[in-house]
């Protein structure tokens, strides 16, 4: 089946350490994207990364189709960086391709 | 670029009363989706629809039904709410395919 993991659940940082946040996925399913949910609950597109690594500011992730996992780093975290982040990848459902979810990672991040 | 849009924001309703939940995209994507967020549960599937007329159920398709009104709209209704419905509900497109997708700012429902 549609299987997507993320580790760890939960996270606690102080401002300015760096971190790294694990998305596990089955065979069944490609097209990685990384989601950031802010306090006030909306879901903002950090990534679209099949494969390969992307950069945007502090925030980059690398995701390696072959070995079926992506990785969220964030460097130099700031509070502003605390929420919620998901992955999710197309897993087939029938004859389409339906966004599927990991449960997330709680970030929070202290002054 | 409004991207996609999602109507009402927040909603309170009696258990038994019937709505419907409102989502538009401007961005001609064949694809639309209606998920539920619970706590510690992420966004699990409620309903799809993979282009204009067409739609299918998700991973948690009871007490909701759908339609996919035109190309840009895809509604959610409720006919008899439950208090087990009391989610934040969204909204979300792309094209068909393997490609990125894009999301409403949620409806946040309360079944009382």
């Amino acid at each position: 089946g549609i299987q997507v993991e993320q580790s760890p659940p939960d996270l606690i940082l102080q401002e300015g350490a760096n971190s790294t946040l694990r998305c596990n996925f089955s065979d069944s399913v490609n097209n990685l994207q990384w989601f950031h949910q802010n306090p006030w609950g909306q879901l903002i597109n950090l990534f679209y990364i099949p494969s390969g690594t992307k950069q945007n500011g502090r925030l980059s992730a690398t995701t390696v189709a072959t070995e079926r996992y992506s990785l969220l780093y964030i460097s130099s975290s700031q509070t502003t960086d605390s929420g919620v982040y998901f992955c999710a990848g197309r897993g087939r459902s029938g004859g389409s391709y339906i966004p599927t979810f990991g449960r997330g990672t709680s970030l929070i991040v202290h002054p | 670029n409004a991207g996609v849009t999602q109507t009402p924001k927040f909603q309170v309703l009696k258990t038994g009363q019937s709505m419907t939940l409102q989502c538009a995209q401007d961005m001609n994507h064949n694809s639309m989706y209606w998920y539920r967020q619970d706590p510690g549960m992420g966004l699990r599937l409620i309903y799809y629809s993979a282009s204009e007329g067409t739609t299918d159920k998700g991973e948690v398709p009871n007490g909701y039904n759908v339609s996919r009104l035109n190309k840009r709209e895809f509604s959610l209704r409720l006919e008899s709410a439950a208090p087990s419905q009391t989610s934040v509900y969204f909204c979300a497109s792309s094209e068909q395919g393997s490609t990125e997708a894009f999301f409403g700012q949620g409806t946040r429902l309360t079944v009382v």
